[in-house]
C-alpha cells in the first residue's frame, strides 16, 4: 500500500526558504508520479507541482514557478519541495500526493499524505 | 486555466436523505473529472474518477454523473460519516484545478 508522510513545515519569514519532505512507502524505480497540493487555511485545494516517474520531468503552478523546486530521491524513497522567496500567500497545509497516471498523462490524486503546515509571517 | 465552480457552497441535509452536488467547468473537460471528500483535519480522499467510476472501497451510495461541463455527485442516503466538504477536480488540462468545495452539513 502506498503511504506518504510529510515533514518540514513550520514558521518562516517572508522572503525566506523552507524544504518540505515526503517519505513514501513505495517509490521504487521511479514507479509513481508524485505531486504537492496545498490548502490555505479555510480555503480550497490548489495543485502546486508534479514530478513524473521515469524521466523526472516537472511542472509547476504559475503561482510558484521560479520560486519552488520539486525533486525526488529514489534511493531514499523521498519527495522534496524546495520553497524559496516565500510569501504570506504561500501559507497553507502542503499535501504530498501520488498521481494516477496513464501512458499519456497524470490525472488525479489517488493517495494523500496527512499534510504539513507552512506559515509565512513576520 | 479551467475554472471549476461548485454549487451550492453549503448543503444542509438530514441523515438518510439524498444529497446532490454540482460542479461546472469553464470549458469542456470530457469525462476527465474526479471527486474528493475531505473531513476536518484530514487529507482529501478520492471518491470518483472518470466522472462516474468509484475508487476502491467507496460505498455504492456515492455516484457521479455528467460529462463536458456539467457534473453531479449524488449521495443516495447520507450517513453520519458523509458530512464533509466535497471537491471536484478536472484533469483534462494543466494546471489541474479544483472547485472551491461544497460543505455538506447536518440539517
Amino acid at each position: 500500500e502506498v503511504q506518504l508522510l510529510e515533514s518540514g513545515g513550520g514558521l518562516v519569514q517572508p522572503g525566506g526558504s523552507l524544504r518540505l519532505s515526503c517519505a513514501t512507502s513505495e517509490i521504487t524505480s521511479n514507479k509513481y508520479a508524485l505531486a504537492w497540493v496545498r490548502q490555505a487555511p479555510g480555503k480550497g485545494l490548489e495543485w502546486v507541482s508534479v514530478i513524473s516517474s521515469g524521466t523526472g520531468s516537472t511542472n509547476y503552478a504559475d503561482s510558484v514557478k521560479g520560486r519552488f523546486t520539486i525533486s525526488r530521491d529514489n534511493s531514499e524513497n523521498t519527495l522534496y519541495l524546495q520553497m524559496n522567496s516565500l510569501r504570506a500567500e504561500d501559507t497553507a497545509v502542503y499535501y504530498c500526493a501520488k498521481m494516477f497516471c496513464t501512458d499519456t498523462s497524470c490525472n488525479f490524486f489517488d493517495y494523500w499524505g496527512q499534510g504539513t503546515l507552512v506559515t509565512v509571517s513576520s | 486555466e479551467i475554472v471549476m465552480t461548485q454549487s451550492p457552497a453549503t448543503l444542509s441535509v438530514s441523515p438518510g436523505e439524498r444529497a446532490t452536488l454540482s460542479c461546472r467547468a469553464s470549458q469542456n473537460v470530457k469525462s476527465n473529472l474526479a471527486w474528493y471528500q475531505q473531513k476536518p483535519g484530514q487529507a482529501p480522499r478520492l471518491l470518483i474518477s472518470g466522472a462516474s467510476t468509484r475508487a476502491t472501497g467507496i460505498p455504492a451510495r456515492f455516484s457521479g454523473s455528467g460529462s463536458g461541463t456539467e457534473f453531479t455527485l449524488t449521495i443516495s442516503s447520507l450517513q453520519s460519516e458523509d458530512f464533509a466538504v466535497y471537491y471536484c477536480q478536472q484533469y483534462d488540462n494543466w494546471p489541474r484545478t479544483f472547485g472551491q468545495g461544497t460543505k455538506v452539513e447536518i440539517k
